[in-house]
């Protein structure tokens, strides 16, 4: 049984351009949530997306946009990137309280 | 919003002296969940404590929430180097997202 995967793994942009980054959670969750962890920090929450739908949103520009397909999986968008989008961005799934993490997209905004 | 602080930011330690990090909420939580990263890697999910004044263990680690469901804290018993790496409180106010403290990077010398 596959975790939670994410991809790319690692990625570089340059500043104002867009990027999507993918995840699917592990079998049978269908809640997933992002989260950007910044170099030293915590993650932080970004969204949450359930039955398709975003059902909770942290404190991030409309910039970060998201989407949920029927199998659960997940895409996050970033549009006109800023140097200090530059993080690892984080997909949680879970299924219950125990939030299951993928490895993360490395993003570098240069 | 809802805030978690989490003290201290660091801790370097020999092995085997104990150690502990404390995390408290500005908000009541639902619940409070421990989660550790060790470097390069990803947050992975240790504990859940749900119940005002819960106490839990897991081998040398013991898990604390108080009373108030405010703070919580983390105690580990003669530390080994496998604990390298940052632990994280994560308060969940019942939504299932979660707000992370900012972690506490413990490194423990041979």
């Amino acid at each position: 049984d596959a975790g939670v995967t994410q991809s790319p793994t690692h990625l570089i942009k340059t500043r104002g351009q867009q990027v999507t980054l993918r995840c699917s959670p592990k079998s049978g969750h269908d809640t997933v949530s992002w989260y950007q962890q910044a170099l030293g920090q915590g993650p932080q929450f970004i969204f949450q997306y359930y039955e398709e739908e975003e059902r909770q949103r942290g404190n991030f520009p409309d910039r970060f946009s998201g989407h949920q397909f029927p199998n659960y999986s997940s895409e996050l968008n970033v549009n006109a990137l800023l140097l200090g989008d530059s993080a690892l961005y984080l997909c949680a799934s879970t299924q219950g309280s125990e939030a299951f993490f993928g490895q993360g997209t490395r993003l570098t905004v240069v | 919003g809802q805030q978690v602080m989490q003290i201290p930011q660091y801790q370097h330690v020999q092995e085997g002296e104990d150690f502990t990090t404390y995390c408290n909420s500005s908000t009541t939580l639902s619940n409070i969940q421990w989660y550790k990263q060790r470097p390069g890697g990803h947050p992975v999910f240790l504990i859940q404590l749900v119940k005002s004044g819960e106490v839990k263990k897991q081998k040398r680690l013991t898990f604390q929430f108080g009373e108030a469901k405010k703070n919580s804290s983390l105690h580990i018993t003669a530390t080994q180097t496998t604990d390298v790496g940052t632990y994280f409180c994560a308060g969940d106010t019942g939504r299932r997202a979660l707000t992370f403290g900012s972690g506490t990077r413990l490194q423990v010398q041979p």
